[in-house]
């Protein structure tokens, strides 16, 4: 079964500093990859996503991410945080074209220190 | 393009009545639909799988008679929650899917129901 682990519930950065939101996957198949970003009482926007091309794959607002099959990780990065970059941030995988269905990690909150 | 409305945002009844939310792909044919259920600072909880012209598929635990799922046209699916009471208040969050993305679920901006 496929499932998605986010370490850390809150994650807190001053401005300027690197981001890093760590996501780890299981999955029986190759799988596809994706961060999503929320904004308070707002649907989700798709930031970046895997789908079995290069492992380092770039996003929007300066985010990026690498897949590290060896580890089983997708974790999330970008240079320099910025306070827009608050928000909270979810991992997701699903198994590829047979299946749509999104599992869902529980979501990082992150915070922005001035 | 890849935009989802929903509507309302906003959504307060009172207990015992209906609610209608609809969810629109703007610019594109949704073949699949999907409707989540966000709980305050918790992560997205999958309701139901809708493939147009079909019958939802609902997850385990969700109650099919309560949340009625339509999906009459391939840019328009509805979630109704019949006799609302207090504990169906939540975030509820729609997304759409077309077979030429890659797997990837567009996502409209949610809706607010509070249940008095």
């Amino acid at each position: 079964a496929q499932s998605v682990t986010q370490l850390g519930s809150h994650v807190s950065v001053s401005e300027g500093a690197l981001v890093l939101l760590r996501c780890n996957y299981s999955s029986s198949v190759p799988p596809y990859l994706f961060w999503y970003v929320q904004y308070p009482n707002q649907g989700l926007q798709l930031l970046l996503k895997y789908t079995s091309a290069a492992t380092l794959v770039k996003g929007i607002n300066g985010f990026e991410a690498e897949f590290k099959k060896s580890e089983t990780s997708f974790h999330l990065t970008k240079p320099s945080a910025h306070m827009s970059d608050a928000a909270e941030y979810f991992c997701a995988v699903s198994e590829g074209d047979s299946n749509y269905q999104l599992i869902w990690g529980a979501g990082t909150k992150l915070i922005i220190k001035p | 393009g890849a935009v989802v409305s929903q509507h309302p945002s906003r959504v307060i009844c009172k207990s015992g009545t209906s609610v209608k939310i609809e969810c629109r792909s703007l610019d594109f044919q949704a073949t699949t639909m999907f409707w989540y259920r966000q709980f305050p600072k918790q992560s997205l909880m999958l309701m139901a799988t809708s493939n147009e012209g079909s019958k939802a598929t609902y997850e385990q635990g969700v109650e099919k008679d309560k949340f009625l799922i339509n999906h009459a046209s391939l840019t328009l699916s509805t979630l109704t929650v019949t006799s609302a009471h207090p504990e169906d208040s939540s975030f509820y969050i729609c997304s759409a899917s077309d077979r030429g993305r890659w797997n990837e679920q567009f996502f409209g901006p949610g809706t607010r129901l509070t249940v008095l």
